[in-house]
């Protein structure tokens, strides 16, 4: 079946710092990947998407490539700031029938 | 922007308790979705919905049931609430289509069962 592994947390760094998150997933077929971003008290927001190989979702800084061959979806950022501090999801596309996801990922920045 | 929106953000009830959680979008989207969140476990999906009237099971739907009378709004019903269902509950909806739609997600309900 379908499955999410993402490294544990919390993750913490100080702010300018390079960020990776680790994604890696197993589905059949060729799913979307996202990463989803959940503030402290919110939902959750779309952060990213790729929906075939080689595609490079990109926002705020943040990018990620959908890797098939490695069958990864790193998360990636050049320089965090305090405001990235929240918990990071990566998930893949099942269609209509919802998304799998990952356990999270707790980002702490430090000023 | 797409608004989902939740009936409350806290609520606290009895062991035993029928409990309804209420969603609303306001996009049009046809599909629609319940999820609850748990520290180490992530989101699971708990039932969704592609149209009026229909419901899917998802991965844990024991427990639970739903209701989709208009395109608009999905309910999440906990039949007999008991402890092991506290948690974070997140709602989302998207359009139809394929594996590339986009969830938005509600700020969801924090239920704790006494």
């Amino acid at each position: 079946g379908n499955s999410v592994t993402q490294m544990e947390g919390p993750v913490t760094l100080s702010e300018e710092a390079f960020l990776t998150i680790n994604c890696t997933y197993t589905a059949t077929g060729y799913p979307s990947l996202f990463w989803y971003v959940q503030y402290p008290g919110e939902g959750l927001q779309l952060l990213l998407k790729a929906t075939k190989a080689d595609d490079k979702g990109s926002n705020k800084g943040f990018e990620a490539t959908y890797r098939k061959e490695t069958t990864s979806f790193h998360l990636e950022k050049g320089s965090v700031q305090v405001s990235d501090s929240a918990v990071y999801f990566c998930a893949l596309g099942r269609g209509a029938d919802g998304l799998t996801f990952g356990k999270g990922t707790h980002l702490i920045i430090q000023p | 922007d797409v608004k989902v929106t939740q009936s409350s953000r806290y609520l606290v009830k009895r062991t035993g308790e029928k409990v309804f959680l209420e969603c609303v979008q306001d996009m049009d989207h046809e599909n629609m979705f319940w999820y609850r969140q748990d520290p180490g476990l992530g989101l699971r999906l708990i039932y969704f919905s592609y149209d009026v009237k229909m419901k899917e099971k998802g991965d844990i739907p024991e427990g639970y049931s739903v209701s989709r009378e208009k395109k608009e709004r999905f309910s999440l019903i906990l039949e007999s609430a008991s402890t092991n269902q506290t948690s974070m509950y997140l709602c989302a909806s998207s359009v139809a289509g394929g594996i590339t739609d986009t969830q938005y997600f509600g700020p969801g309900t924090r239920l704790t069962v006494l």
